[in-house]
Formats: structure tokens, C-alpha cells, sequence
């Protein structure tokens, strides 16, 4: 059974523009959710997305944002890129994603530099 | 609100000995709660979850954790560490379907 896979593994954007991140769920998994990981602020969530749907927000600027297709691969998106957004990206896909407890397998990450 | 603290930033053992690595949390209802492991450049797998029932949790490599509604702690331990156990550690909340709460991370180092 294949993994959550996110591609690309590694970017190296100028500030200014902007870049898409994709991500692969678990197949049968319609929950996706992103995350940011930097050594200051940790792991923080972004947004969740279940049947194409955003179901959950974290606190980051409208410069982030995604989206869910049919088949429930997700994209997220960061225009206008700044120093401060180089990070690892996290992607996590579960079952339905409803209620609490529900088991998230994480992908590897896409690895973010903005210079 | 809930919120995830893990006190120690840093762990060094020596392979063999024992490890427990701390957690606690802050959340107003019986939470849901999780140990993930994160090797350098690698994403986040899932080492054990706790979510009723029986508090003391096996999870894989050898793992176990112990929920106490008390000290609202939930806390890693490994009776033998082995060098490839060396990686980074998020105890981690999860409310709402996917949006976990992480802690900081502790960092392992096994000393051969």
C-alpha cells in the first residue's frame, strides 16, 4: 500500500514569487491536512481539507492557501513568498477525518528555501 | 486551549539504558494522544496513540506509553535503547480530526 507522497521533495524559490506544493493521500484517505515545521515554531498547522472541502484552519496569512480535487489530492499554494515561509512542509492523510482520534499517516515533506 | 509541552528539548542515553521521554498536556475534554517519531529529512511516523481504555499503550520498536488523567501527562518510555532509536520525538494532541497540537520536539542522541 503506497505512503502519502509529496512532491516536489525540495524547492529553492526567490522571494516574491509564489510556489504549489502537491500532496498524495493515502488511497481511500479523503482527509489531507498541511502542515509548517521550522526549528523555531515547531510543527503548526495549516488547513485540513476533507471532500474538497477546507475544514479547519490554522493561523497563517491568506498567502496560504489549498485545495482538494476529486480524487482528494491536495495542493497548497504560497504567493508573494518571504524569507520567514522557508520550512519543511508536512502533509498528513487519514481515513475520514472526523471526530477526534483519527490516525494520520505523514508524508516526507517538501523541503522549502526562499532566498 | 489546548497546547502540547514537552520539557525536554535534548536527550542523551547510552545505548542500552532506559529512556522516558516527558509529555504534557492542556485540553478541557479526555484527549486523544499520540507519540510520532521524525528522522532527520523524513516526515512524522506514528510510534503509539492512546485514545481509551487501558492506559498503559504499546506501540511499535518497543515503545510504550503510560496516559495519566492526573498529572495529565502522557509520557515515552523504552526499557532498552538502541542506536537507530536516535530521532526526533513529537508528542502530539489531536482534538479534530487531522489538526494535531505538537509539542516542541525532543531531540535523542544515543551515546554508543
Amino acid at each position: 500500500k503506497a505512503g502519502v507522497t509529496q512532491t516536489p521533495r525540495y524547492l529553492i524559490k526567490t522571494r516574491g514569487q509564489q510556489v504549489t506544493l502537491s500532496c498524495s493521500p493515502i488511497s481511500g484517505h479523503r482527509s489531507v491536512s498541511w502542515y509548517q515545521q521550522t526549528p523555531g515554531q515547531g510543527l503548526q498547522f495549516l488547513f485540513e481539507y476533507f471532500s474538497e472541502t477546507q475544514r479547519n484552519k490554522g493561523n497563517f496569512p491568506g498567502r496560504f492557501s489549498g485545495r482538494q480535487f476529486s480524487n482528494s489530492r491536495s495542493e497548497m499554494n504560497v504567493s508573494t513568498l518571504e524569507l520567514g515561509d522557508s520550512a519543511l512542509y508536512l502533509c498528513a492523510s487519514s481515513k475520514s477525518g472526523t471526530g477526534g482520534g483519527t490516525e494520520a499517516f505523514f508524508g516526507q515533506g517538501t523541503r522549502l528555501t526562499v532566498v | 486551549a489546548q497546547s502540547v509541552t514537552q520539557p525536554d528539548i535534548h536527550i542523551t542515553v547510552s545505548e542500552g539504558a532506559s529512556l522516558e521521554l516527558r509529555c504534557n498536556y492542556s485540553y478541557g475534554a479526555t484527549p486523544y494522544l499520540f507519540w510520532y517519531v521524525q528522522s532527520p529529512g523524513q516526515g512524522l511516523q506514528l510510534l503509539l496513540k492512546y485514545f481509551s481504555g487501558d492506559t498503559l499503550v504499546q506501540g511499535i520498536k518497543g515503545f510504550e506509553a503510560e496516559f495519566k488523567r492526573s498529572q495529565s501527562s502522557f509520557n515515552l518510555r523504552k526499557p532498552s535503547v538502541h542506536w537507530s532509536d536516535a530521532a526526533e520525538y513529537f508528542c502530539a494532541v489531536g482534538p479534530t480530526g487531522n489538526q494535531f497540537y505538537f509539542g516542541t520536539g525532543t531531540s535523542l542522541t544515543v551515546i554508543p
